[in-house]
């Protein structure tokens, strides 16, 4: 069984300052994780993901996530939001690696004051 | 490189019709899955498609099914339409064995 617990449904951070959401996981399995990004009408985009190589990982626009296995944890970091970076973000767990049967996080919706 | 594209952006359905939904893979991918979007949710996973064969399944009724082509891509249909069905259904496409999924802009379903 497969779980993931984003522990913030909002967030809100004034532009140029650090972003932090949370992620917490439960996987039987090795995991995969990733972290997605959906913009307001638009389709989901991968930010960044995790697959057993290196701990922190590096994903566009700026983002990192580090996977933390005795937290079990995978929370996503940017060290100074941009107007652009507001949208809801989601964390997902796959149980091996490949994009299998997939589990979403409920989404934390990232709102960034000017 | 159209990427995922999906089809219809939206349409409206009364309770106990049916829908088909039409998901086209971005090039190169041959697996593709479905998602239901919940307003204020995250996406549940309904399907999985490789190969023409329904390979993972989520915890959705048998109301909801699918459909591989050959060419890869998908339709997802659903029968007797409930109001609780209203949701943004959502493709992704794949390989197999690869990590990373590219998402279509999605269908907004709505049930009246």
């Amino acid at each position: 069984a497969q779980s993931v617990t984003q522990l913030d449904s909002h967030v809100s951070v004034s532009e140029g300052t650090p972003v932090l959401l949370r992620c917490n996981y439960s996987s039987s399995y090795s995991p995969s994780l990733f972290w997605y990004v959906q913009h307001p009408n638009k389709g989901l985009q991968l930010l960044l993901k995790y697959t057993s190589a290196a701990t922190l990982v590096k994903g566009i626009n700026g983002f990192e996530a580090e996977f933390k296995k005795s937290e079990t944890s995978f929370h996503l970091t940017k060290p100074s939001a941009h107007m652009s970076d507001a949208a809801e973000y989601f964390c997902v767990v796959s149980p091996s690696g490949g994009y299998q049967k997939v589990t979403f996080g409920t989404g934390t919706k990232l709102q960034v004051i000017p | 490189d159209a990427g995922v594209t999906q089809s219809p952006t939206h349409l409206i359905k009364t309770r106990g019709q049916q829908v088909t939904l039409r998901c086209s893979p971005k090039s190169g991918h041959d697996t593709v899955s479905w998602y239901q979007q919940a307003l204020g949710q995250g996406p549940q996973f309904i399907f999985q498609y490789y190969e023409e064969e329904e390979r993972q399944r989520g915890n959705f009724p048998d109301r909801f099914s699918g459909h591989q082509f050959p060419n890869y891509s998908s339709e997802l249909n659903v029968n007797a339409l409930l109001l609780g069905d209203s949701a943004l259904y959502l493709c992704a496409s794949s390989l197999p064995g690869v990590t990373e999924a590219f998402f279509g802009q999605g269908t907004r379903l709505t049930v009246v």
